[in-house]
């Protein structure tokens, strides 16, 4: 089955970091881009930024309010993606998914992402 | 940045009734634009991308519709394990989702 489990959400005081955790099985991660969307508590949601394949050039995009604070990275020996979160602040309190970016083709852009994990909470207090 | 704006806010319906949910676009996505469907405590599911193709598992129930600027969701027949708040996303420059409207079973 295909798969993402987040890990690594919790209580942190603003200024704080935190290093969020997603582990992919299913299918093949090296091949995929992949985002982070939050979720504060009762609003909608947010994407956070995504991580391109290393076939497609291994680069990164951020929202503007990650920009400078986040840093998304993987590791595709081990089907693991990364959120390293810096300088927290309260506003960052979200439920953080994982996910997997849906491309038609191999050269075509994201249009929609696919897999979600259930999400870890971080609560900057 | 390309904002999308959901209407309505809440949509209370009975079993079986048809559901039709809006989403507007700022400006033109072509056909870029999905649908998720979010139920109490869980995490989005994606129903539907490039605006009229259903994702893999969603019930024919769910189809969607238009293109450039106004899109819309229906379900043809509530069930009521529809119960859940939706939410449309664009993929210009970056994504962005709409600010979600929330189904009600009466």
């Amino acid at each position: 089955d295909v798969q993402l489990v987040e890990s690594g959400g919790g209580l942190i005081k603003p200024g704080g970091s935190l290093t969020l955790s997603c582990s992919a099985s299913g299918f093949t991660f090296n091949k995929a881009w992949m985002s982070w969307v939050r979720q504060a508590p009762g609003k909608g949601l947010e994407w956070v930024g995504r991580s391109r394949s290393k076939i497609d050039g291994g680069t990164t995009d951020y929202a503007a309010p990650a920009k400078g604070r986040f840093t998304i990275s993987r590791d595709d020996s081990k089907n693991m993606l990364f959120l390293q979160m810096h300088s927290l602040k309260t506003e960052d309190t979200a439920v953080y998914y994982c996910t997997r970016d849906h491309r038609r083709g191999s050269q075509d852009e994201p249009d929609a992402l696919d897999v979600w994990g259930h999400g870890t909470m971080v609560i900057v207090s | 940045e390309i904002v999308l704006t959901q209407s309505p806010d809440t949509l209370s319906l009975s079993p079986g009734e048809r559901a039709t949910l809006s989403c507007r676009a700022s400006k033109s996505v072509g056909t870029y634009l999905a649908w998720y469907q979010q139920k109490p405590g869980q995490a989005p599911r994606l129903l539907m991308y490039d605006a009229i193709t259903r994702a893999s598992d969603i019930p024919a129930r769910f189809s969607g519709s238009g293109s450039g600027t106004d899109f819309t969701l229906t379900i043809s027949s509530l069930e009521p394990e529809d119960l859940a708040v939706y939410y449309c996303q664009q993929r210009s420059n970056w994504p962005t989702f709409g600010g979600g409207t929330k189904v009600e079973i009466k």
